[in-house]
C-alpha cells in the first residue's frame, strides 16, 4: 500500500515570505496523482494544488506551486509571498484508486 | 453545484446510541468516500464506493460500523453501539473517476460526533 509521509509537523512563516512543505510518498506505480489539501480552522476540506505524475511540468496556482521529484518520490508546496489566510494544516495526498493522506504540516503565518 | 453535503454538521450523543451519519455527493460524481479525522490518527479513509458499491472497508474500524450507499446520491455511516473513542469529525467525499478531473476529491464540511 502507498504511504505518505509529511516530516514537518510544523512550520512558521513570515508575513509576506516564502515557505516550502515537504512530502514524500511511496508507490510503484508509474501513474498517479498527487494533491495538497489546505484545512483552516474550520476544519473545511479545501484543494489547494493537484500534479499528474505523468506530468514534469510542475504544477501551479497562483502564488502556490509544488517542486514534484518523481524519481525521488517527493512532491513539495512552496507558498510565495504568505498571507495570514494562509495559516492552516496543510495535508500533501496520493491518489491510486484511493486516496491517502499524510499526517499535515500545520503552518503559522506570523504578521 | 451544492458541493457534497454532510448532515448532521454537530452530534452529541451518550454511549450506547446509534449514531447515522449521511452524506450527498456532487451529482454525477461515482466515488464516494467516509474518512475519520482525530488527533491521535489524523485523516483515515474508512472505507470507499464506487458507483455504489463498497470497494474497500478494510479501514472500518470495527463490526460496530456500517456503510450504505443504496443509490447515487445518498450514503450512510452508522455506529451502533457508539463509544466515546467514536468521537472524531467525519468527512464525506466524492470524486468523478476520470482522467479529465484529475480524481481530485471533493470534501464536504464534515460532521462532528461527540460521544459522551
Amino acid at each position: 500500500a502507498q504511504t505518505v509521509t509529511q516530516s514537518q509537523p510544523e512550520m512558521s512563516v513570515q508575513e509576506a515570505e516564502t515557505v516550502t512543505l515537504s512530502c514524500t510518498y511511496d508507490t510503484s506505480e508509474s501513474d498517479y496523482y498527487l494533491f495538497w489539501y489546505k484545512q483552516p480552522p474550520s476544519r473545511q476540506m479545501i484543494l489547494v494544488i493537484r500534479q499528474e505524475a505523468y506530468k514534469q511540468q510542475n504544477a501551479t496556482e497562483n502564488r502556490f506551486s509544488v517542486n514534484f521529484q518523481k524519481a525521488a518520490k517527493s512532491f513539495s508546496l512552496k507558498i510565495s509571498d504568505s498571507q495570514l489566510g494562509d495559516a492552516a494544516m496543510y495535508f500533501c495526498a496520493y491518489w491510486d484508486n484511493d486516496m491517502r493522506f499524510g499526517a499535515g504540516t500545520r503552518l503559522t503565518v506570523k504578521p | 453545484d451544492a458541493g457534497v453535503i454532510q448532515s448532521p454538521r454537530h452530534e452529541v450523543t451518550e454511549m450506547g446510541q446509534e449514531v447515522t451519519l449521511r452524506c450527498k455527493p456532487i451529482s454525477g460524481h461515482d466515488y464516494l468516500f467516509w474518512y475519520r479525522q482525530t488527533m491521535m490518527r489524523g485523516l483515515e479513509l474508512l472505507i470507499y464506493f464506487n458507483n455504489n458499491v463498497p470497494i474497500d472497508d478494510s479501514g472500518m474500524p470495527e463490526d460496530r460500523f456500517s456503510a450504505k450507499m443504496p443509490n447515487a446520491s445518498f450514503s450512510t455511516l452508522k455506529i451502533q453501539p457508539s463509544e466515546p473513542r467514536d468521537s472524531a469529525v467525519y468527512f464525506c467525499a466524492s470524486s468523478l473517476a476520470s482522467s479529465g478531473s484529475g480524481n481530485t476529491i471533493y470534501f464536504g464540511e464534515g460532521s462532528w460526533l461527540t460521544v459522551v
